[in-house]
């Protein structure tokens, strides 16, 4: 158990909706980032929230979008969906500023697009 | 850009046995971290080992190990005594110390381990 739970784990969208992913991370955790894992791929680097901003983006268009919230959980908004975006989508959490730098990863959301 | 490379897309391994799995990987930087992560089939992404790029003494956890070449940029994963619960995809990653904490992942190895 990492601590970092997200939901929901699984799901089926219609091309062109939009979905919220959520996450919350490990206890005492205040950064938070996003990947998304295509089948049979490594995972790509989305975006990054340290206490609230963002600070740091993949490549990845702006339909990608997230929040952090003051107790450090984040969400993950996919607008109008296309086919490739069927993925698993991770979320992991860690704590730089502790000397802390493991990075811990909950089990995922698989998102799948029709 | 850094970049991580594994060059060994599937392996396999007698139980009991030993394997090693190569990651080489590409980086200016001299302050980083490096991971192997196991992921089996429910795709939850697992912590197995870290390395920090200051320390000279190659990491241990149990049956894993590593062999961190800095000069060489090499960070190989030793498991000794392999177990079925060890058949999963393995993948290298390396994480730069500074304030964006991307993680960037190689393409992963997929051990299968044979009873």
């Amino acid at each position: 158990e990492t601590g970092v739970t997200q939901s929901p784990t699984h799901l089926i969208k219609t091309r062109g909706q939009q979905v919220t992913l959520r996450c919350s991370s490990q206890s005492g955790h205040n950064t938070v980032s996003w990947y998304q894992q295509a089948l049979g791929q490594g995972p790509q680097f989305i975006f990054q929230y340290y206490r609230e901003e963002e600070n740091g983006r993949g490549n990845f268009p702006p339909r990608f979008s997230g929040l952090q919230f003051p107790n450090y959980s984040s969400e993950l908004n996919v607008n109008a969906l296309e086919l490739d975006d069927s993925a698993l989508y991770l979320c992991a959490s860690s704590s730089p500023g502790t000397g802390e730098n493991t990075i811990y990863f909950g089990e995922g959301s698989w998102l799948t697009v029709v | 850009a850094q970049t991580v490379t594994q060059s060994q897309p599937e392996m396999s391994v007698q139980e009991a046995e030993t394997v090693t799995l190569s990651c080489t990987y590409d980086t200016s930087e001299s302050d980083y971290y490096l991971f192997w992560y196991k992921q089996p089939p429910s795709r939850q992404m697992i912590l197995v080992i870290r390395q920090e790029a200051y320390k000279q003494q190659n990491a241990t956890e149990n049956r894993f190990s590593v062999n961190f070449q800095k000069a060489a940029k090499s960070f190989s994963l030793k498991i000794s005594d392999s177990q079925l619960g060890d058949a999963a995809m393995y993948f290298c990653a390396y994480l730069y110390a500074g304030n964006n904490r991307k993680l960037i992942w190689g393409l992963g190895t997929s051990l299968g381990v044979n009873p």
